[in-house]
């Protein structure tokens, strides 16, 4: 089965400054890439996703890269604002199943 | 227009007891899952149906059922209750294939 590894697991970042977060993944057939913010108390919510065939995307502060060939694929977050504060989520599917990483809590400092 | 609806939110139950989660989505999405959350680890899938008719083993099926029991609806039973599944757990539904998932609030278990 899939196996999805994120790092760091706990990221704080200044304000305005950017974060960076990394998975990486096992299985070559995963071809879709989701990223999800949980804030607490609540369930995932899905924030920016990327497919296989595209190699970044981008919506507002935050931006996803995937590298298929080395299977790491990127969270971006631009100008970082104290509601980014929260828990981030990589994941990727393959065959029906989506696979999460443990998981990354950044924290904004105003 | 609700989403994922999970109940109950909160539940305590005694070791050895059994118990139903209910879950319902009306995006009418083809596969549905249940996954389970602990600190550290992530969130890991216990069962899923990619489709009504179908359910499947994720990661950590041991000590769990599921029903399909129609397109809208998933189930999850716990039949005899242990303090290792004590965890948030959260079903989500999706299209099906390679799209995105949605989640629920989550229903938090404690067994003691």
């Amino acid at each position: 089965g899939e196996n999805v590894e994120q790092h760091p697991s706990t990221l704080s970042v200044q304000e305005g400054d950017s974060a960076v977060i990394k998975c990486t993944y096992s299985d070559s057939a995963s071809n879709y890439f989701p990223w999800y913010k949980q804030e607490l108390g609540k369930g995932p919510q899905l924030i920016i996703d990327i497919r296989s065939n595209v190699g970044e995307k981008k919506d507002q502060r935050i931006a996803v890269t995937l590298n298929k060939t080395a299977k790491h694929f990127s969270l971006h977050i631009t100008e970082t604002q104290p509601e980014d504060s929260a828990v981030y989520f990589c994941a990727a599917i393959s065959d029906y199943k989506l696979s999460f990483g443990a998981g990354t809590t950044v924290t904004v400092r105003a | 227009n609700a989403g994922v609806t999970q109940t109950p939110k909160f539940q305590v139950l005694k070791t050895g007891q059994s118990m139903t989660l209910q879950c319902a989505q009306d995006m009418n999405h083809n596969s549905m899952y249940w996954y389970r959350q602990d600190p550290g680890m992530g969130l890991r899938l216990i069962y899923y149906s990619a489709s009504e008719g179908t359910t499947d083993k994720g990661e950590v099926p041991n000590g769990y059922n599921v029903s399909r029991l129609n397109k809208r609806e998933f189930s999850l039973r716990l039949e005899s209750a242990a303090p290792s599944q004590t965890s948030v757990y959260f079903c989500a539904s999706s299209e099906g294939g390679t799209v995105s998932a949605f989640f629920g609030q989550g229903t938090r278990l404690t067994v003691v």
